[in-house]
C-alpha cells in the first residue's frame, strides 16, 4: 500500500518567515493533493499536482511535484497567522480518478502542524 | 451552492452503543466518501458510496456500514462502539468521473467520543 510521510511533524515560525513542508511517497504519485485543516475542522483544498515537475501557486503558497513523482513540497512565503493549521498531503493510490465509473479515495499523510507567531 | 453538511457536530456515546452520522453532499455531487481521523493522524478512508452502493472500502471492520440515499446524502453507522472509535469523522462529496482539481469537498466533521 502507498505510504505518505510528511515532514516536519510540526513547525513554529515567526510571522514573515518562509517555510517548506515535504511529502514523500513510497510509490509513484498519480495525483497529489494538498489540503489545509484548521484544528478539529474539515479539510480545505489547496492544490492538486499530477505531472512530474509541475508547480502551482496560489497567493503565497507554492506546491511542487518532483520529476520522479515521489515527492512534493509546499512552500509558504512570508507566513502570516492565517496560515496556521494542519497541512495534509493526500494521494490517489490507484489513480482511480481516471476510472469514469467511480470516484476516488485518498491516502493521507499524518499532517504537519504549523503555528505562526507574531 | 451549498457545501457539505454533517450532523451532529459533536457526539458522546458509551462503549457498545450504536451511532449514526449524517452527511448532505454538495449540490451536484453524486459520490460520498467517509473518513476517520484520529487525533494527530491523517484521515483514513472508510468507504465510498456511488449510486447508492458501496464503491470501495478501506481497512475497517463490517461494524462500520453506510447508506447513500437517492438525493446523494449519506449515513455512516457504527455498531458496537469501541473506545478507539473516538475520532473526527469526515464526509467528502465529489462528482464521479471528474478527477483532478478540487474534486473533493469536505464537511466540517462530526467529533465522536466513546466513553
Amino acid at each position: 500500500s502507498q505510504e505518505l510521510e510528511q515532514s516536519p511533524q510540526s513547525l513554529i515560525v515567526q510571522e514573515g518567515k518562509n517555510l517548506t513542508i515535504n511529502c514523500t511517497s513510497s510509490k509513484t504519485l498519480y495525483g497529489l493533493y494538498w489540503y489545509k485543516q484548521k484544528y478539529g475542522e474539515g479539510l480545505i483544498f489547496l492544490m492538486m499536482l499530477q505531472k512530474g515537475g509541475e508547480e502551482k501557486s496560489h497567493e503565497k503558497i507554492t506546491a511542487k511535484l518532483d520529476e520522479k513523482k515521489q515527492q512534493s513540497s509546499l512552500h509558504i512565503t512570508a507566513s502570516q497567522p492565517s496560515h496556521a493549521g494542519i497541512y495534509l498531503c493526500g494521494a490517489d493510490p490507484a489513480h482511480s480518478f481516471q476510472n469514469s465509473n467511480s470516484g476516488y479515495a485518498l491516502n493521507f499523510g499524518k499532517g504537519t502542524s504549523l503555528l505562526v507567531t507574531p | 451552492e451549498t457545501g457539505v453538511t454533517q450532523s451532529p457536530t459533536h457526539l458522546i456515546k458509551t462503549r457498545g452503543q450504536q451511532v449514526t452520522l449524517r452527511c448532505s453532499s454538495q449540490s451536484g455531487h453524486n459520490t460520498v466518501s467517509w473518513y476517520q481521523q484520529a487525533l494527530g493522524q491523517g484521515p483514513q478512508f472508510i468507504f465510498q458510496y456511488y449510486r447508492e452502493e458501496e464503491n470501495g472500502r478501506g481497512n475497517f471492520p463490517p461494524r462500520f456500514s453506510g447508506l447513500q440515499f437517492p438525493n446523494y446524502s449519506s449515513e455512516l453507522n457504527v455498531n458496537a462502539l469501541e473506545l478507539d472509535d473516538s475520532a473526527l469523522y469526515l464526509c467528502a462529496s465529489s462528482i464521479s468521473g471528474v478527477g483532478g482539481v478540487g474534486g473533493y469537498t469536505f464537511g466540517s466533521g462530526t467529533r465522536l467520543t466513546v466513553v
